[in-house]
């Protein structure tokens, strides 16, 4: 495994309430990402970071936002939670972006209420 | 749209056969291939990569063949085995892309009978 530790690993929630996952590394690779994976969708990019307190959004990034304030942390926010943010959301990380493999945690199973 | 995608949803072949997983990307410019396996329950595993300039790498009882030409990528596994069953999807970057470049494909379902 690459180092990375997702938690929660399972979370039921309500509608219009906040939550955040959190990414742990232990690699101290400079980029990380939260991707969400959905049935019929291949993984989809939410925001990711490019160094400590660096982010850009991603593909989905609408009703997410994401803090970097360490190397080795990434959290993801789902600051007011809809069901249609029902999903498995993914942290990963990679060397040099990019031009190398990222390399994924386990993923934490969300539902929404 | 998906400019990553898999001929077959389900493949299902026998234990000690040889496995062919494919994968068709439509954006001529992606200059960097990765596949992925993953497990029920986990998250996905690297398995091996190619850059645009080859045609060919092998891994350990795989290789991934690139051909530029159809814009078509595959996974072969040599020799499958019961702890190959899972969803192997690929990826792609646009050469034009940052670190936010990836799109990946759905995955298909790579069933081992015994």
């Amino acid at each position: 495994d690459a180092g990375i530790t997702q938690s929660p690993r399972h979370k039921v929630t309500e509608t219009g309430t906040p939550v955040t996952l959190r990414c742990h590394q232990t690699e101290n690779h400079r980029y990380m990402y939260w991707y969400r994976q959905d049935p019929g969708h291949g993984l989809r990019l939410i925001h990711y970071s490019y160094g400590v307190k660096d982010t850009d959004k991603g593909e989905v990034s609408d009703g997410y936002s994401v803090s970097r304030s360490k190397t080795e942390d990434f959290l993801l926010t789902l600051e007011s939670a809809t069901s249609s943010q029902t999903s498995v959301y993914f942290c990963a990380i990679s060397a040099s972006g990019g031009n190398s493999p990222l390399h994924f945690g386990n993923g934490t199973r969300l539902t929404v209420t | 749209g998906e400019s990553v995608g898999l001929h077959l949803p389900t493949l299902s072949v026998q234990e000690g056969d040889n496995s062919i997983i494919n994968c068709a990307y439509s954006n001529s410019a992606s200059d960097y291939f990765i596949w992925y396996k993953q497990e029920s329950g986990k998250g996905p595993q690297f398995i091996i990569d190619i850059r645009s300039n080859m045609d060919k790498r092998q891994g350990q009882r795989v290789t991934v063949l690139l051909n530029k030409t159809v814009k078509h990528l595959s996974l072969q596994i040599a020799a499958t085995q019961p702890g190959d069953s899972a969803v192997y999807f690929c990826a792609e970057r646009n050469s034009g892309g940052g670190a936010d470049g990836l799109t990946f494909g759905k995955g298909t379902h790579l069933i081992i009978q015994p």
